[in-house]
């Protein structure tokens, strides 16, 4: 069966620090790969996706970026981050050809 | 641009009743529909999904589409407390993404 992993599960980082999380998906082969950010309270925003390694699609302008140097691996990047980039992380997968998606269990990012 | 509506709730029924969370969309031409659903902290996780050729069941769970209308609904019956949580609705987008609805709160009172 297909598992999806995050990490860190939360982290606290100062404003202008650099961040980098990392999603990794057991199970499957040649995924499609998402990030979401769920501010507090709110719906979920698609950050970035991507249908093959090094094939990464921006959603919304930002001071993030991501990468998938594997298959199966996601990171999501930033250089200095800022107060507004605190919220809720979320990785999710679905195979190739098909929209349903699940969710890793996420990194809870505070940015003081 | 499509779009996906949700009322942000909180929806409260008491224990045993039906809860009705209902969805609208935007897209006249969409197919698919998916419910998530997310506990307070933790991440969505799918509990149903509906095609176009009709109403969907499994075990408390209804989904129902109403295309003319353009809405789908879930409804829940013999809610438990348990079943607290934020009901998310998606709607596919081309490129095999999701667009997700703000979600609706539900609490289900004992």
């Amino acid at each position: 069966s297909q598992t999806i992993h995050q990490w860190p599960a939360t982290l606290v980082q100062p404003v202008g620090s650099p961040l980098s999380l990392e999603c990794t998906v057991e199970g499957t082969s040649n995924p499609n790969l998402y990030w979401y950010r769920q501010a507090a309270g709110r719906g979920l925003q698609l950050l970035f996706y991507s249908v093959g390694i090094g094939q990464i699609s921006s959603e919304v302008p930002q001071n993030l970026s991501a990468s998938r140097p594997q298959d199966r691996q996601f990171i999501l990047s930033s250089k200095k981050l800022l107060l507004s980039d605190s919220g809720f992380y979320l990785c999710a997968w679905s195979l190739w050809g098909q929209y349903e998606q699940c969710f890793g269990p996420g990194t809870r990012l505070t940015v003081t | 641009q499509k779009e996906v509506e949700q009322n942000s709730g909180p929806l409260s029924v008491p224990e045993g009743a039906i809860a009705s969370l209902n969805c609208t969309y935007s897209d006249r031409g969409s197919q698919s529909f998916f419910w998530y659903r997310q506990y307070s902290g933790k991440s969505p996780e799918l509990i149903m999904f509906i095609y176009s050729n009709g109403d969907k069941e499994d075990g408390r769970f209804t989904a129902q589409l109403n295309k003319a209308s353009q809405y789908v609904s879930l409804l829940i019956r013999d809610s438990q407390p348990s079943d607290s949580a934020t009901y998310l609705c998606a709607v596919p987008n081309q490129g095999g993404k999701l667009i997700f609805g703000q979600g609706t709160e539900l609490s289900v009172k004992p």
